[in-house]
């Protein structure tokens, strides 16, 4: 099975901040990656599919990088409503998938 | 626009089975080429995928939760379902229902599901 081991598990940063995120995978799973956003008590909410593509209506601050075993999610300027977990998920050995263990952003 | 909605008991005895539907709306479940699944998420914890059905009918679980899956779907009612069998309190957990291709980008609102005699 392919583990996904997401890192920080938890992080705090100021308004406007640069905030990265990575999603190693235990082997090669190309780009095949999609990251999530979750808010509390909410269903989680595609930002990013196959690495690097924004979903439709995202705004352009999210960002996501990597192929083979590691992936980088970017927040380039943190703002208040971007508090939330957010997970990768891998699909390389479709049609399953695999969820990092996830990420809580808080403000600082 | 593709909306899911999850329905079912939010209280379940240990050893018996769950049950849910998740009732699509704005789509047809048979016409599109997508993946319907069911995502769960223990209370405090992450995500974890349980399984999926194809529009097709193709069925497919995660591993850990084989041998206690059963996921179908109803075209007549544009519904798709999931049965957990012999539950204990690992179960209790917010099911959801999701739908996509190689990503999920529908989603319905999770029902709370309990298990607790």
């Amino acid at each position: 099975d392919i583990q996904m081991t997401q890192s920080p598990s938890s992080l705090s940063a100021s308004v406007g901040d640069r905030v990265t995120i990575t999603c190693q995978a235990s082997q090669d799973i190309s780009n095949y990656l999609n990251w999530y956003q979750q808010k509390p008590g909410k269903a989680p909410k595609l930002l990013i599919y196959d690495a690097s593509n924004l979903e439709t209506g995202v705004p352009s601050r999210f960002s996501g990088s990597g192929s083979g075993t590691d992936f980088t999610f970017t927040i380039s300027s943190l703002q208040p409503e971007d508090i939330a977990t957010y997970y990768c998920q891998q699909y390389d050995n479709l049609p399953t998938w695999t969820f990092g263990q996830g990420t809580k952003v808080e403000i600082k | 626009q593709l909306q899911l909605q999850e329905s079912g008991p939010g209280l379940v005895k240990p050893s018996e089975t769950l049950s849910l539907t998740c009732t699509v709306s704005g789509g047809s479940i048979s016409s599109s080429s997508y993946y319907w699944g069911w995502i769960r998420q223990p209370p405090g914890k992450g995500l974890e995928w349980i399984g999926s059905i194809y529009y097709s009918g193709s069925t497919y679980y995660n591993p850990s939760l084989k041998s206690r899956v059963t996921i179908s779907v109803d075209t007549s009612k544009n519904q798709f379902s999931l049965k957990l069998s012999s539950v204990t309190a690992a179960d209790t957990a917010v099911y959801y229902c999701a739908s996509g291709g190689f990503a999920f980008d529908i989603w319905g609102q999770g029902t709370m599901v309990t298990v607790s005699s």
